[in-house]
């Protein structure tokens, strides 16, 4: 199947600092890409859908500011979590729509996001 | 009430049983359904894609849809204990926004 990759895999950082999370797709064209947050043995928030060469679309309750998303090329999308605190850390995944495939949807392997 | 249901089990089962996941909806938009593996701090994986109502095959894996009910499964035939994980269901309608069930925790015991 389609690899999306997400790079850094884990992530320390200090408080107060901001840290970006490239999510990739490697073998297709990604126009529509997804972020999402996951906290330990909970499902998969939605944050943001990311289209290529527009705005972020976010959702409730996720701060814009904090969380920009850029999304400059069909194969790259960015998340930065800006001003990191504490209670950013999470395991945080890209996902990235093929169009070609039914509109399938791939994940990447995640982002570990510690803020110390 | 959630527009995606799941129980979170967990569900364990001996070596060679059949995994029986499913998974109910409210949205009547809905119509793309997928079956997703989370192995412990992964990604989730793709297993299942299936578009509309029907029934779908691939491997040890049945995926089946009934629109009509709003509920979807997932079969694991002859289980091994690579398949622990978490299974996850999502769904969507035509925006491709996916809604997630809340995960199904397996363990298939050696």
């Amino acid at each position: 199947g389609a690899v999306v990759s997400q790079h850094p895999s884990w992530v320390i950082c200090k408080s107060g600092t901001s840290v970006k999370i490239e999510c990739r797709s490697l073998d297709f064209q990604a126009t529509t890409m997804f972020w999402y947050r996951q906290f330990p043995k909970q499902s998969l928030m939605l944050m943001a859908t990311s289209n290529e060469g527009s705005k972020a679309t976010y959702e409730q309750g996720v701060e814009k500011d904090k969380f920009l998303i850029n999304h400059a090329s069909l194969t790259l999308s960015t998340l930065t979590v800006t001003s990191a605190h504490p209670e950013d850390s999470s395991f945080y995944i890209c996902s990235a729509q093929d169009r070609t495939v039914g509109n399938t949807i791939y994940f990447g392997e995640g982002s570990w996001l510690t803020v110390v | 009430q959630k527009e995606v249901e799941q129980d979170p089990g967990p569900l364990s089962v001996p070596e060679g049983a059949i995994v029986s996941l499913n998974c109910t909806y409210s949205n009547s938009a809905f119509q793309y359904f997928m079956w997703y593996r989370q192995y412990s701090r992964k990604g989730p994986e793709l297993l299942m894609y299936t578009y509309s109502s029907g029934n779908k095959e691939d491997g040890r894996f049945t995926a089946q849809v009934d629109k009509s009910s709003k509920y979807i499964s997932l079969f694991i035939r002859d289980s091994q204990p690579s398949d622990s994980a978490t299974y996850l269901c999502a769904m969507s309608a035509t925006n491709y926004k996916l809604s997630f069930g809340a995960g199904t925790t397996v363990t298939v015991r050696a």
